[in-house]
């Protein structure tokens, strides 16, 4: 059966420090893979999806970025956080073709 | 704009209760509409589906074309159900901005 993994599942950083978070998934094959963001009072929030190795689409300009160097591996990274990146980051895969999503377990970033 | 409004942030209710939590859309065509819930401390996951038209602990949404909406109800709450809930439509990347559903016993 097909499984998502997301680490760390928390995480307090310094404001100005890199940041690195990781998605697997297993089971699957060519999954579009997503990231999204839920703050407080402001619901889910796409922030990038891809439908391939090397292929990222970004819905919102920030300082954020996303890869994806492997075909289940989705990494969602900053040169330089800032406050108002503390939130709880979603990721979330789907078969291509089917509307269904599945997410991760979500990782709880505070920016201090 | 193609959207999916959930109007109200917090709805609570008491235990034994009718619930309606609103999902409206605002676009054209056949919408593939999606409950979303996320129960504390666990991930978000699939309540139901549309064109599944299945009752989900004891949850249902009919989607009305004439009021663009896709309301989630459930005639009797219970404390179990109380959650964070998303109306989206996941194929064309959209959801609302979630309604917590507070049962109180």
């Amino acid at each position: 059966s097909q499984t998502i993994h997301q680490w760390p599942a928390t995480l307090v950083q310094p404001v100005g420090s890199p940041l690195s978070l990781e998605c697997t998934v297993e089971g699957t094959s060519n999954p579009n893979l997503y990231w999204y963001r839920q703050a407080a009072g402001r619901g889910l929030q796409l922030l990038f999806y891809s439908v391939g190795i090397g292929q990222i689409s970004s819905e919102v300009p920030q300082n954020l970025s996303a890869s994806r160097p492997q075909d289940r591996q989705f990494i969602l990274s900053s040169k330089k956080l800032l406050l108002s990146d503390s939130g709880f980051y979603l990721c979330a895969w789907s078969v291509p073709g089917l509307e269904t999503q599945y997410f991760g377990p979500g990782t709880r970033l505070l920016v201090l | 704009a193609q959207r999916v409004t959930q109007p109200e942030k917090l709805l609570s209710v008491f235990k034994g209760a009718p619930v309606e939590l609103k999902c409206n859309y605002s676009y054209s065509g056949s919408p593939e509409l999606f409950w979303y819930v996320q129960y504390s401390r666990q991930r978000l996951q699939l309540l139901l589906r549309h064109i599944s038209r299945e009752s989900i602990k004891g949850f249902t949404a009919d989607l009305n074309k004439g009021e663009t909406s896709f309301h989630l109800k459930k005639p009797f709450a219970q404390e179990e159900d109380s959650a964070m809930y998303y109306c989206a439509n996941p194929g064309k990347l959209i959801f609302g901005q979630g309604t917590t559903l507070q049962v109180k016993p």
